[in-house]
């Protein structure tokens, strides 16, 4: 089955720098790439996705870049603000009609805005 | 306003109770999945629900149960069987339609205690 590592595990960055999240996938045949963001207590929350038919995705100050070659893809968070500070998660599975591969998910990454 | 609902937010269980545990949606979704996480881990698959009347174990489905009587319905009840139940439990639902399918979307969760 498919295998996500995420990296780093905590990561602190002082406002208005950028934070840069890494994950690698192991299964080939996963082609659909999310990303959430959680809050203390509340459930995560869909921020960007990328399916791999493109190489990067942006949405105001968040980006998603896939390297299928080489099997990961980053989450790039630009101009960060104390409103960021939250735990990331990545995540990976295939694409398909049926929607039936599961979607398996990085251990989390805690993001730090420093003030 | 559209949206996954799980309740209670807060329940705690005594040593050898069965607890239910409710998920409801009024996005319309055929997949309704339920995610264990631990403090500081990410998100474990327990069970999930491409349609109503059928559902498939996860990862971690030992001392868990789920019914899917109705589309918007997915109750998850931690039976005594499970020999650690405390966590933070997660539903989610997804489309299973194409192109919009295979986003999942999460409910805000809740916490279960054993004392």
């Amino acid at each position: 089955g498919e295998n996500v590592e995420q990296h780093p595990s905590t990561l602190s960055v002082q406002e208005g720098d950028s934070a840069v999240i890494k994950c690698t996938y192991s299964d080939s045949a996963s082609n659909y790439f999310p990303w959430y963001k959680q809050e203390l207590g509340k459930g995560p929350q869909l921020i960007i996705d990328i399916r791999s038919n493109v190489g990067e995705k942006k949405d105001q100050r968040i980006a998603v870049t896939l390297n299928k070659t080489a099997k990961h893809f980053s989450l790039h968070i630009t101009e960060t603000q104390p409103e960021d500070s939250a735990v990331y998660f990545c995540a990976a599975k295939p694409l398909s009609n049926f929607g039936n591969e599961k979607l398996t998910f990085g251990t989390g990454t805690r993001l730090t805005i420093i003030p | 306003d559209g949206g996954i609902t799980q309740s209670p937010k807060y329940l705690f269980r005594k040593e050898g109770q069965n607890v239910t545990l409710s998920c409801e949606q009024n996005l319309n979704h055929d997949a309704m999945y339920w995610y264990r996480q631990d403090p500081g881990q990410g998100l474990r698959l327990i069970y999930y629900s491409q349609i109503v009347n059928d559902f498939q174990k996860g990862d971690i489905a030992e001392g868990y149960s789920v019914s899917r009587e109705k589309k918007e319905s997915f109750p998850l009840t931690v039976t005594s069987a499970q020999k650690n139940p405390t966590a933070f439990y997660l539903c989610a639902s997804s489309p299973t339609t194409v192109p919009s399918g295979n986003t999942i979307y999460f409910g805000e969760g809740s916490w279960l205690t054993v004392v």
